[in-house]
């Protein structure tokens, strides 16, 4: 499975967009990237998944290069209510596996 | 669908005891996953099933850690017997496909070995 690394924390301010980058060096052809989000006692919670080029949902935008080897996870106008952990993972094909590496502690301030 | 749901959400017992954690995942799901979450080692993936049988169990750190899947609707994970290392918040989580499905995870099961 192809190791993933993101940043360890970041901070931001309400209404501001937030871009998670995470990289994958490793990537392989049957790779899906996939992102959860984790508020404190509760389990994580998928957010978006995507293979290439750009996905967005109701909720966030994954940016993905052509070459695969990084995503950006994209939140527009972030609330308080967002502070949370975010896990950039990479799931594939066959394995049925998803591994958590020690995601992005995201801090929304007022 | 109440989503997947976990019992109890808090155990303390006392070292040397046997825990038994329990998951009934989202019905017609056919992935469950145990996984395990503390400060120093982050969510470790322990075993997965599907359709009830064990597929990867190479997450199970001890023989002290065993896990079932009687039926589609039920499955255990055991720590026999129970050590303060083994404290942690211990999730399930289960899937409709697989690799490229989105996993939902339960509220989590807090143990506390004393």
């Amino acid at each position: 499975l192809a190791k993933t690394t993101q940043p360890i924390s970041m901070d931001s301010y309400e209404g501001q967009e937030v871009n998670i980058t995470c990289s994958h060096n490793n990537i392989a052809t049957n790779d899906y990237i996939t992102w959860y989000q984790q508020f404190p006692s509760q389990g994580p919670r998928f957010i978006i998944q995507g293979y290439k080029t750009k996905v967005t949902n109701e909720v966030a935008s994954l940016f993905i290069p052509a070459d695969r080897k990084s995503s950006t996870l994209s939140l527009p106008r972030v609330s308080l209510s967002d502070t949370a952990v975010y896990y950039c993972l990479v799931t594939t094909s066959g394995t049925y596996k998803y591994i958590f590496g020690t995601g992005t502690r995201l801090k929304v301030l007022a | 669908d109440a989503g997947v749901i976990q019992s109890p959400r808090h155990e303390v017992t006392e070292m040397g005891q046997e825990v038994t954690l329990r998951c009934k995942p989202i019905s017609g799901h056919d992935y469950l996953f145990w996984y395990r979450q503390t400060m120093m080692r982050g969510l470790e993936l322990l075993i997965y099933f599907n359709n009830n049988v064990p597929i990867d169990d190479s997450g199970m750190p001890e023989d002290r850690f065993s896990a079932k899947m009687p039926n589609a609707s039920f499955s255990t994970l055991k720590i026999q017997p129970s050590e303060p290392r083994d404290s942690a918040v211990y999730f399930c989580a289960s899937s409709l496909q697989g690799f490229d499905a989105e996993a939902f995870f339960g509220q989590g099961t807090r143990l506390t070995v004393v």
